[in-house]
């Protein structure tokens, strides 16, 4: 299957810093990309979709100045959380979608542990 | 709104055993449908597609899809301790903008 990588792997920052995770195609290029957060044992949580070249879509509920996406060429997607706090402490996982041989299946990158002191 | 149900579980299976994962879609324009397995800390990886009403068969997993009842489920031969995780049913529509996830099952193969 397609390749999506995600980095950093886990991140430990203080209160009020920012943390970029990037989100990058590596065998397909994605037009749409997409952002969740899942909290333990809970299920995935869409927060936006990224499009190449415009704005993103952001969930209702979802702080759009606070996770800033930015979607600049057709193999990466970064999701910013702009003066992080404790509560945004969370698992963070992109995925991609590759449209080759028909369907629209999704591949996910390996998550992003945050956790904000 | 369109919805993916699954039973959350868990589901207990001895090694061996087939485990049957079960899931239903509320939308009929449904066109593509995927299982996912999710283990504990890690993000999901995708373990098998279906896009045609019928079985689809791939190693020890089988998926099967009847779009007039709603309802994909996903079959586990020969059930390990090593599939024991979280399965996630997810649905997507041709040209769709979204997929749609379920809440996920879990699944415990015991030894």
């Amino acid at each position: 299957g397609a390749v999506v990588s995600q980095h950093p792997s886990r991140v430990i920052c203080k209160s009020g810093t920012s943390v970029k995770i990037e989100c990058r195609s590596l065998d397909f290029q994605a037009t749409t990309m997409f952002w969740y957060r899942q909290f333990p044992k809970k299920s995935l949580m869409l927060m936006a979709t990224s499009n190449e070249g415009s704005k993103a879509t952001y969930e209702q509920g979802v702080e759009k100045d606070k996770f800033l996406i930015n979607h600049a060429s057709l193999t990466l997607s970064t999701l910013t959380v702009t003066s992080a706090h404790p509560e945004d402490s969370s698992f963070y996982i992109c995925s991609a979608r590759d449209q080759e041989g028909g369907g629209e299946k999704l591949f996910f990158g390996s998550g992003t542990q945050l956790s904000v002191l | 709104q369109k919805e993916v149900e699954q039973n959350s579980g868990p589901l207990s299976v001895p090694e061996g055993a087939i485990a049957s994962l079960n899931c239903t879609y509320s939308d009929r324009g449904s066109q593509s449908f995927f299982w996912y397995r999710q283990y504990s800390g890690k993000s999901p990886e995708l373990i098998m597609f279906i896009y045609s009403n019928g079985d689809k068969e791939d190693g020890r997993f089988t998926a099967q899809l009847n779009k007039a009842s709603q309802y994909v489920s996903l079959l586990i031969r020969d059930s390990q301790p090593s599939d024991s995780a979280t399965y996630l049913c997810a649905v997507s529509y041709t040209g769709g903008f979204k997929t749609i996830f379920g809440a996920g099952t879990r699944l415990f193969v015991k030894a």
